[in-house]
Parts: C-alpha cells; sequence; structure tokens
C-alpha cells in the first residue's frame, strides 16, 4: 500500500512567518507534487519535482520554494506566510506518467 | 503551460440517473487523463483514467471517452448512487522524459438526491 504522509493536518502561523510543509512517500516514486487546493479554484499545481534536487515551477509557485534532498522527501516552504497563502495543502508521488497518490492534506491558516 | 478546463462545477442529479463531466485541455502532446474522487474531509483518488491510445475505457457504471482531435474527454456515471456523491477532477499529463506532470480541472462537485 503506497503511503503519502504529510507532517501535519492542521497549521496555524503568523504572517511573515517562515513555514515548512514536509512530504513523505515510501514508494520510491521519482515525481512528486505540491498543490493547493482551494474552493471553486480545483487543485493548483505550486511545485513538481521528477527527481532529487530536480523541481519545476507550477502554475502559482510565487511566495513558496520546494527542497528534495532525498527522494522520499518534499518540501514545500513559505518563505514570508501572508494571509491569502491560507489554503489546503496537498501533496502527492506517482511513478512516471501513472496513478498519483495524495497525502492527507495540511489545512494551513495564516493570521 | 498546460491548461485544463473542467465543466460543470456543480451537478446535482436523482439517484439513478447518469452523470457526465466533461474537461478540455490546452497541449495536444497530452497523452494520460485520470479522473478522481474526492469525498468530504479526504484525499483524492482514482476513479479511472485512459490514455490517448484509447477512446473509451469503462469499469462498472464509470466511463471515460477521449477525444484527441478536440482535445476534450468527459466522465460519464451511469445509475448514480447516493455514495456518489463527492467533489470530481479531471487531470491531464504529457510525456516529458520519464515524468509526469499533472494539471488538475478546477473540479466538480456532484450531488445524488436519493
Amino acid at each position: 500500500d503506497v503511503k503519502v504522509t504529510q507532517s501535519s493536518r492542521y497549521l496555524v502561523k503568523r504572517t511573515g512567518e517562515k513555514v515548512f510543509l514536509e512530504c513523505v512517500q515510501d514508494m520510491d516514486h521519482e515525481n512528486m507534487f505540491w498543490y493547493r487546493q482551494d474552493p471553486g479554484l480545483g487543485l493548483r499545481l505550486i511545485y513538481f519535482s521528477y527527481d532529487v534536487k530536480m523541481k519545476e515551477k507550477g502554475d502559482i509557485p510565487e511566495g513558496y520554494s520546494v527542497s528534495r534532498e532525498k527522494k522520499e522527501r518534499f518540501s514545500l516552504i513559505l518563505e514570508s506566510a501572508s494571509t491569502n497563502q491560507t489554503s489546503m495543502y496537498l501533496c502527492a508521488s506517482s511513478l512516471g506518467r501513472q496513478e498519483a497518490f495524495f497525502g492527507q492534506g495540511t489545512r494551513l491558516t495564516v493570521v | 503551460g498546460e491548461n485544463v478546463e473542467q465543466h460543470p462545477s456543480t451537478l446535482s442529479v436523482q439517484e439513478g440517473d447518469s452523470a457526465v463531466i466533461k474537461c478540455t485541455y490546452s497541449d495536444s502532446a497530452s497523452n494520460y487523463f485520470p479522473w478522481y474522487k474526492q469525498e468530504l474531509g479526504k484525499r483524492p483518488q482514482l476513479i479511472i483514467d485512459i490514455r490517448s491510445n484509447v477512446g473509451e475505457k469503462k469499469d462498472q457504471r464509470i466511463a471515460v471517452t477521449l477525444n484527441k482531435t478536440a482535445k476534450h474527454f468527459s466522465l460519464h456515471i451511469t445509475e448514480t448512487q447516493p455514495e456518489d456523491s463527492a467533489v470530481y477532477f479531471c487531470a491531464a499529463s504529457k510525456r516529458s522524459g520519464n515524468t509526469g506532470k499533472l494539471i488538475f480541472g478546477q473540479g466538480t462537485t456532484l450531488q445524488v438526491k436519493p
């Protein structure tokens, strides 16, 4: 059973804080993704990584960065959190062009 | 870049009726089209997918059709049941080496009334 685990289910952070969201997968998948889910906007891709230390911007990368030092771990970093980054964040992983498996999501609130 | 448009945003049907959700994609190089179902408070999960060398695929009450010329694909659910109520997402992906960057549509909230 593929497992994608996000480090936190709920997070509350202050404006201006640096925020780290962690995601770990246990199936040796080369692809990992960070999406943001907002009502009516679907799943918007923030960043995509296709190998260790390799990354590609998605549709909404502004205000975010990522790190992939090990194959199983993909971190999303909010350099200076703002209230418009309050959202549900979903991590996913996949092997090639096959089924993507999602984490349980992190509900981030920036106050 | 790749763009995926999904319609309708909400869909309400009576139990037993059929439901159809449609998506269009912009990148003609896209060749993998999965559909995900997200129940309330849960993570999205794959329900069916289709690749560009196939025009239609069926799995019990669920079917997906693909029209490569028009760059659109659709999800068909027959004999809907209340447990089909959820948010459905279409997505598109294209080959880039061995990787698969996955772009999603905006989602459709399906309500099946008993």
